[in-house]
């Protein structure tokens, strides 16, 4: 079974630019979460989209933002790109039910000039 | 609301000795617990879950947690390190509800030859 894949693996822009990332999840995985992870700051939880729907989100400001497709596939969208945005970005996928775990890709690494 | 504590964001430990890394959650609900690992440029592993039934959980690489309600822990252990557990690790935290993970800030492991 084909794991998380999340493309592409490194991106370098400037600031002011905009990035869409994209995560295909596992399949028959319904739930697609996506994370920022930075050395300061950890790992921060920025939404879950299940069914096409924004589950849960976390603190983030407007800029960023994400979508899920009928495949479950996933992107997420930063736009007008700061410095602090360079992190990896880690998407995960999992059944949603009570108990399973998240599987994660292995990122996306932004880099702002 | 659920949170996560790993105590020792940074853990040495000789080739060969016990690897002790300690986790403590908050939860409202009984939790799903887990274990992951992170190695350099590469996404979140899983190595043990925590859902019901026996309370001593054994993982891959030999990693076992043992999940203690009376003390809110779920620590993870490992007999004899090997240098190639050297890595970061995460313990996390979800509840049925929504199915959002909670994770740590990690602990970053060094093993010493």
């Amino acid at each position: 079974k084909a794991g998380v894949t999340q493309t592409p693996r490194y991106l370098i822009k400037t600031r002011g630019q905009q990035v869409t990332l994209s995560c295909s999840p596992i399949s028959g995985h319904r739930s697609v979460s996506w994370y920022q992870q930075t050395p300061g700051q950890g790992l921060q939880f920025l939404f879950e989209y299940f069914s096409e729907t924004q589950r849960n989100k976390g603190n983030f400001p407007g800029r960023f933002s994400g979508r899920q497709f009928s495949n479950s596939r996933s992107e997420m969208n930063v736009s007008t790109l700061e410095l602090g945005d360079s992190a990896l970005y880690l998407c995960a996928s999992s059944l949603a039910a009570g108990g399973q775990p998240q599987h994660f890709g292995d990122g996306t690494r932004l880099s702002i000039l | 609301a659920q949170s996560v504590t790993q105590l020792g964001s940074h853990v040495s430990v000789s080739e060969g000795a016990l690897v002790l890394l300690r986790c403590n959650y908050s939860s409202s609900v009984p939790p799903y617990l887990f274990w992951y690992v992170q190695y350099p440029n590469q996404g979140l592993q899983l190595l043990l879950k925590y859902t019901t039934g026996a309370t001593l959980v054994k993982g891959i690489n030999g990693f076992e947690a043992e999940f203690k309600k009376s003390e809110t822990s779920f620590h993870l252990t490992k007999p004899s390190a090997h240098m190639s557990d050297a890595a970061e690790y995460f313990c996390a935290v979800s509840v049925t509800v929504g199915n959002q993970f909670y994770f740590g800030t990690g602990t970053s492991l060094t093993v010493i030859p």
